[in-house]
């Protein structure tokens, strides 16, 4: 089946540096990929969804200034986490969306674990 | 807004017993409707749906979509204890997800 890798799998960093999570999916062309990010014990929470070459469309309370999502090509965005805090300690996991027919897939990546000291 | 609902939230059975666990949503311009089981990590596909009454299987675990109602079952038989976890349900326009069901099954 279709993989969808995300790098690094776990950071550890300190209260205002930026972070950067990649993902990529690795045999099939994603026209849309998917970022988010999830508390313990909830459910997965949509922070943005991005279309490759063009700007992201984030969800109503997720600061686009906070969170940089790049979709350059068809097989790989990035999500950075500018001056992160505590707060934004979280498991953050993408989601790509290809075309494979009959039907479009849609896979996640492992997701990235985020601690901020 | 575009909503999903699933129901319920928790649910703790034996193993053998037979459970059904319930997704119901509101979204315009519906396409389908996904399935996931989420373990420790990221969650697994289970099962896509995109037309009425037609049941996906795979294994002990099937899944309908009624697009009337608009609501999804996916069933779970003969559940095991490895069939713990949080099942999710999305649809695929914008692939919001619902609150989940954590499953628990005792042996």
């Amino acid at each position: 089946g279709a993989v969808v890798s995300q790098h690094p799998s776990r950071v550890i960093c300190k209260s205002g540096t930026s972070v950067k999570i990649e993902c990529r999916s690795l045999d099939f062309q994603a026209t849309t990929m998917f970022w988010y990010r999830q508390f313990p014990k909830q459910s997965l929470m949509l922070m943005a969804t991005s279309n490759e070459g063009s700007k992201a469309t984030y969800e109503q309370g997720v600061e686009k200034d906070k969170f940089l999502i790049n979709h350059a090509s068809l097989t790989l965005s990035t999500l950075t986490v500018t001056s992160a805090h505590p707060e934004d300690s979280s498991f953050y996991i993408c989601s790509a969306r290809g075309l494979a027919e009959p039907q479009e897939t849609q896979y996640f990546g492992p997701g990235t674990r985020l601690l901020v000291l | 807004e575009d909503k999903v609902v699933q129901s319920p939230l928790s649910l703790v059975v034996h193993e053998g017993d037979t459970v059904t666990l319930n997704c119901s949503y509101e979204v315009t311009n519906f396409r389908s409707l996904l399935w996931y089981k989420q373990e420790k990590k990221a969650p697994t596909f289970l099962f896509m749906l995109t037309s009425s009454g037609i049941e996906k299987k795979s294994g002990r675990l099937s899944s309908i979509l009624d697009k009337k109602e608009l609501f999804s079952i996916l069933n779970i038989t003969a559940t095991q204890t490895g069939d713990s976890a949080v099942y999710l349900c999305a649809v695929l326009n914008d692939m919001r997800f619902g609150a989940g069901t954590r499953l628990t099954v005792k042996p």
